[in-house]
Formats: structure tokens, C-alpha cells, sequence
């Protein structure tokens, strides 16, 4: 089936530790991005990328790094400036910019 | 920025009931679009409506741009439509990004 997948569900971050979150996608489609969401809030989007090895910051990318190597995959490192990274992340695809978004189920992180 | 503001930003419902959510911007938009998120986080888009109306099955959209707002109709409401309903624009000086509200959250009850 095509769609977007996350992993993992749920991870945990030690003090000073960098973690990276896994978004695939076989839509084919060419812009991904990456939101964080907190409790009882709307998405803010932290980086995005319309075509490979090309990509943007967003409103809250501080903190924040990623990588677009291949179209499929566009994974997101939180690191160990991020000092509140506790919150759900989602990737989300689609086809060009300025169409559809399609979700993936998502990452809870939290600090141990 | 362009700011999205969604009213209510709660909601409860019976069973059985319609309602309408409101999703107003300020400034002129190229895309707009309706999501759902259920309670375990999963986003679905529902419409994408810059612009017009729009249905599917119980859900219906409507787009006035050139009032800067929109409205989605939920008709008969199901204890599966609870969850928190989001509106998102794109404006042409932020093409490839869009602005989130901060959602309605929304509870069918039984």
C-alpha cells in the first residue's frame, strides 16, 4: 500500500543525546515536510524540502536538522540544542507544493 | 505571517447533530485545506478548497476567499467524527508552506 511511514512510535531522548526520526514515503511524491505538534496545539513546521538534496527551514528550526539523499526518505534529527524537545512529530508528503498533504501516524518523543 | 483563526475551539455534540466550523485568515490565500486528527494522532485531509464548495458523504466545505474565510458542515454527526478539525492556508509569498489554526476540538457523545 502507498503511504507515508514514521518511526519509530514512541522514543525516548537522554540529556545531550541526539535522536533521529524516520519518515519514508512511496507516494512518489516530491515535497516532504516535517511539524511538531504540543499538547492541545496546532502544527508548526520546522524544515521542508521540494526536491532532493534541497530544503528550507521552517518557522521553529532551531535545535533541529535533516537531510533529503533520496526522494523516498527525509529524516529529522533533534539535538541536543533542542532543549524542549518533548512533543509529536509528523512527517507529511505531497505531490508538488501546493497540493494535498498526506500525514504519517507520527512520533511522540519524550526527555528521560 | 498570515494568521489562521478557527472557532470554536470547542465543541460537543450528540449524536445525530450538525455543526459548523468556522476557519478565518487574513490575508489572500492559493490553498486551503481541512484536516481531521483522531484521537490517536493520525491527520486525514478532508478537502482541499481554495476556493467554492465541496462535498463528501456527511462532510461539506465552503470557501469564500474573497471574504478571507471557510466553513466545514458536519451534517448527522457519528461519534467518529470526534477529534480536533484543522484549517491550513498557503498564501503565494509562502508557496510550499502552510499555516496551521489551532484546530476545533470537537466530542460526539453517544
Amino acid at each position: 500500500d502507498g503511504g507515508i511511514t514514521q518511526s519509530p512510535k514512541y522514543l525516548f531522548r537522554k540529556e545531550g543525546q541526539n535522536v533521529t526520526l524516520s519518515c519514508e514515503q512511496n507516494l512518489n511524491h516530491d515535497a516532504m515536510y516535517w511539524y511538531r505538534q504540543d499538547p492541545g496545539q496546532g502544527l508548526r513546521l520546522i524544515y521542508y524540502s521540494q526536491i532532493v538534496n534541497d530544503f528550507q527551514k521552517g518557522d521553529i528550526a532551531e535545535g533541529y536538522s535533516v537531510s533529503r539523499e533520496k526522494k523516498e526518505s527525509f529524516p529529522l534529527t533533534v539535538t541536543s540544542a533542542q532543549k524542549n524537545p518533548t512533543a509529536f512529530y509528523l512527517c507529511a508528503s505531497t505531490r508538488t507544493s501546493g497540493h494535498i498533504q498526506y500525514f504519517g501516524a507520527g512520533t511522540r518523543l519524550s526527555v528521560l | 505571517g498570515i494568521q489562521v483563526e478557527q472557532s470554536p475551539p470547542d465543541l460537543i455534540l450528540q449524536e445525530g447533530a450538525n455543526s459548523t466550523l468556522r476557519c478565518n485568515f487574513s490575508d489572500s490565500v492559493n490553498n486551503l485545506q481541512w484536516f481531521h486528527q483522531n484521537p490517536w494522532g493520525q491527520l486525514i485531509n478532508l478537502f482541499y478548497i481554495p476556493s467554492g464548495t465541496k462535498q463528501n458523504g456527511r462532510l461539506s466545505a465552503t470557501t469564500v476567499a474573497t471574504e478571507r474565510y471557510s466553513l466545514l458542515y458536519i451534517s448527522s454527526s457519528q461519534t467518529t467524527d470526534s477529534g480536533v478539525y484543522f484549517c491550513a492556508v498557503m498564501t503565494t509569498d509562502s508557496w510550499g508552506k502552510l499555516q496551521f489554526g489551532a484546530g476545533t476540538q470537537v466530542v460526539v457523545t453517544p
